[in-house]
């Protein structure tokens, strides 16, 4: 039940093309979705994140969905471009400090 | 850069040594973590320590020993580890706001582990 299962696991998407992300989880008690970027030798960073109280987030280009009744959250890059060619994970957790990872997403954008 | 420093950024041990990773986090959070990060799997959350004290051990082998001497230093001694043991292993912090939850976490860039 603490799992959060995301899909795909890579992606390939030309430049100024729509990236979706999705992921899905069981726990209900979840209230907290982030989404982390992480390029090579870095750690993940704090990308978009949203509350179940609203369906969905836009900042700039990137975008999240929530459906509370399935269950399932995605992320969406608009226009997407080869400088966001990294690895995304999405999670959730109950507050902040718990979170629990999908197994990632090895997005690489076309030029 | 997050402001979460780990040091060192590449480590190769043998399964008899006794190494130790360091984190130090410039943000004035009171919260820090150990993540182990293998491929093709999630992120695993090892320990958590709020204020200084650790809240969580998600039943990490006694192998690792995770010490936390202030709220801004935060250390991983490895010993006797098994080359399934090789991962990135992250740090991170979060403001710990107590019973009304906490600020997002910070991810430091990580120190990749090999053991031989």
């Amino acid at each position: 039940q603490q799992q959060v299962k995301q899909s795909p696991q890579s992606l390939i998407v030309q430049k100024g093309g729509i990236s979706i992300i999705n992921c899905a989880y069981e726990n209900t008690a979840f209230d907290y979705f982030p989404w982390y970027q992480q390029f090579p030798g870095k750690g993940p960073a704090l990308l978009i994140a949203i509350r179940p109280d609203v369906s969905e987030k836009k900042e700039g280009r990137f975008t999240i969905s929530f459906n509370k009744s399935a269950k399932q959250f995605s992320l969406h890059i608009m226009d997407s471009q080869p400088g966001d060619s990294a690895t995304y994970f999405c999670a959730a957790s109950k507050g902040f400090q718990k979170l629990v990872f999908g197994t990632g997403t090895r997005l690489l954008v076309s030029p | 850069e997050t402001g979460v420093t780990q040091t060192p950024r590449h480590l190769v041990m043998g399964m008899t040594n006794k190494k130790s990773l360091k984190c130090e986090q410039h943000l004035g959070h009171n919260a820090m973590y150990w993540y182990k990060q293998s491929a093709k799997k999630p992120l695993e959350l090892m320990f958590v320590y709020n204020f200084k004290e650790q809240t969580e051990n998600n039943s990490v082998p006694s192998r690792f020993s995770p010490e936390c001497p202030n709220s801004s230093h935060l250390f991983l001694h490895l010993h006797t580890l098994q080359p399934e043991d090789s991962a990135l292993y992250l740090c991170a912090s979060s403001q710990d706001l107590g019973t009304s939850g906490a600020y997002e976490q910070y991810f430091g860039p990580g120190t990749r582990l090999t053991v031989t």
